[in-house]
């Protein structure tokens, strides 16, 4: 079954401890992406990556890092975690523009509820 | 810079009735996709439609139907006989090509998302 698989899905931290979310998908696909949810703002986009080694800051990236190792796998780590962290964080993936079969369509995680106390 | 405005933050219905969910959105690109995005209570992201700039054909499945005009930049999303399984919080979203092939492209930006409170 092809899914983008998030852990943990709920998760209370300390303020400063260091955490990572993992986020794996088992599509082969090329594009990843962090967005965290915020009640009356929507999803905003942390960080993304358009292939393995390669990342780029979304709209909200201060606080966060990410890395590409590996194709099917994208973390999202918080060094130092503070509560204005506290939200509802997804992970996506899609194929990238030209591969065979394109659709533009984002597959989702199904989110992480973090509350940093 | 591309934008989605939602402006109905909270909408509810008695179950039956019709409701329209508005979505508006600005982009500088010919060649964009909308779409909307449904999240029930348990959280998830369910994707419902997907609609490229080239495409104005309105669509219909099953009690939703989405009607896309480009001259007034809305994709507005119906659903019809609204049941309480549809109350959700639901989401337009919008991508776009944005800058170089491949560099960035296809950024997806949301709205801030309309809750849909259906009553029995």
């Amino acid at each position: 079954e092809a899914q983008v698989t998030q852990n943990p899905r709920y998760l209370i931290t300390v303020t400063g401890k260091k955490l990572t979310v993992t986020c794996s998908q088992n599509m082969n696909h090329e594009y990843m992406s962090w967005y965290r949810q915020d009640p009356g703002l929507g999803l905003r986009q942390i960080y993304y990556s358009m292939n393995v080694e390669v990342t780029d800051k979304g709209d909200v990236p201060e606080g966060y890092k990410v890395s590409r190792k590996e194709k099917r796998n994208f973390p999202l780590i918080l060094e130092s975690p503070s509560p204005n962290q506290t939200s509802l964080y997804f992970c996506a993936s899609r194929p990238q523009p030209g591969t065979s079969g394109w659709e533009n369509i984002q597959y989702f995680g199904a989110g992480t509820r973090l509350s940093v106390l | 810079a591309q934008k989605v405005t939602q402006a109905q933050t909270e909408i509810s219905v008695v179950e039956k009735e019709d409701v329209t969910l508005d979505c508006v959105y600005e982009t500088r690109d010919t060649t964009y996709y909308l779409f909307w995005y449904k999240q029930p209570p348990s959280g998830e992201l369910v994707f419902l439609i997907r609609r490229n700039s080239f495409d104005e054909q309105n669509e219909i499945s099953g009690r939703y139907s989405w009607n896309f005009q480009k001259s007034t930049s809305s994709f507005n999303f119906t659903i019809t006989a609204s049941q309480v399984v549809d109350s959700a919080v639901y989401f337009c979203a919008l991508s776009e090509l944005g800058g170089l092939m491949g560099a960035g492209s296809y950024q997806l930006t949301f709205g801030k998302g309309t809750k849909l409170s259906v009553i029995p």
